[in-house]
């Protein structure tokens, strides 16, 4: 049973394409993010949700655009699509508790290639 | 600003060589988290230990080690008798205390590839 599962975990497409990355996590967290790893490995935050409210929100372009359904499920459109999107987007979830709340569970990522 | 820098960017060691990867972090709050993940070829981050800055005891996990000192800023990995299976980029990370979303803000490192041979 995959704690966070992400789909497509590869995804090849033409530049100005509109794509969908989908995560969902059955471990009951209260949080979920989105990070991308770009070519060179560096990982960065890009969103994060608190039951379903976006907390941050760091400087990514306005063609990306998450959604969370409900607390179990964050997933990320992108719009557009740019040579520079390519990287390894992955989306994680960490428990609702100050103990706990930064321990993150990351899923198996999602290679993005733009052709 | 947080910070974390590892200077070493790509390691090669023989098999059963002890090795130690460096991380130096930068950060104004008193209270934060340190991290290692390792990512092997396969790609996915597998979460290896989280430090509160309050804790400055050293831990050990088999073959696993870390070194924290606040003096330094300083959160450092030893791998003793490494193993090719140990072959992996692995990452340093911060995060501020607190919950609600935001202390998921992990602040990475560049990562340091370990290449391990037989």
């Amino acid at each position: 049973d995959t704690a966070v599962s992400q789909t497509p975990k590869y995804l090849v497409t033409q530049m100005g394409n509109d794509k969908s990355i989908k995560c969902e996590q059955n471990l009951g967290h209260d949080t979920m993010y989105w990070y991308k790893q770009d070519s060179k490995k560096f990982l960065k935050i890009m969103f994060s949700y608190n039951n379903k409210e976006l907390i941050i929100n760091e400087t990514v372009p306005n063609r990306f655009s998450p959604k969370s359904p409900d607390k179990a499920h964050l997933n990320l459109h992108i719009n557009s699509l740019e040579l520079g999107d390519s990287a390894v987007y992955f989306c994680a979830s960490s428990p609702g508790t100050p103990s706990g709340a930064n321990v993150l569970t990351f899923g198996a990522g999602s290679r993005l290639t733009v052709l | 600003a947080q910070k974390v820098t590892q200077a070493q960017t790509e390691i090669s060691v023989v098999e059963k060589e002890d090795v130690t990867l460096d991380c130096v972090y930068e950060t104004r709050d008193t209270t934060y988290y340190l991290f290692w993940y390792k990512q092997p070829p396969s790609g996915e981050l597998v979460f290896l230990i989280r430090r509160n800055s309050f804790d400055e005891q050293n831990e050990i996990s088999g073959r696993y080690s870390w070194n924290f000192q606040k003096s330094t800023s300083s959160f450092n990995f030893t791998i003793t008798a490494s193993q090719v299976v140990d072959s992996a980029v692995y990452f340093c990370a911060l995060s501020e205390a607190g919950y609600g979303g935001s202390q998921g803000n992990l602040i990475f490192g560049k990562g340091t590839k370990l290449s391990v041979k037989p």
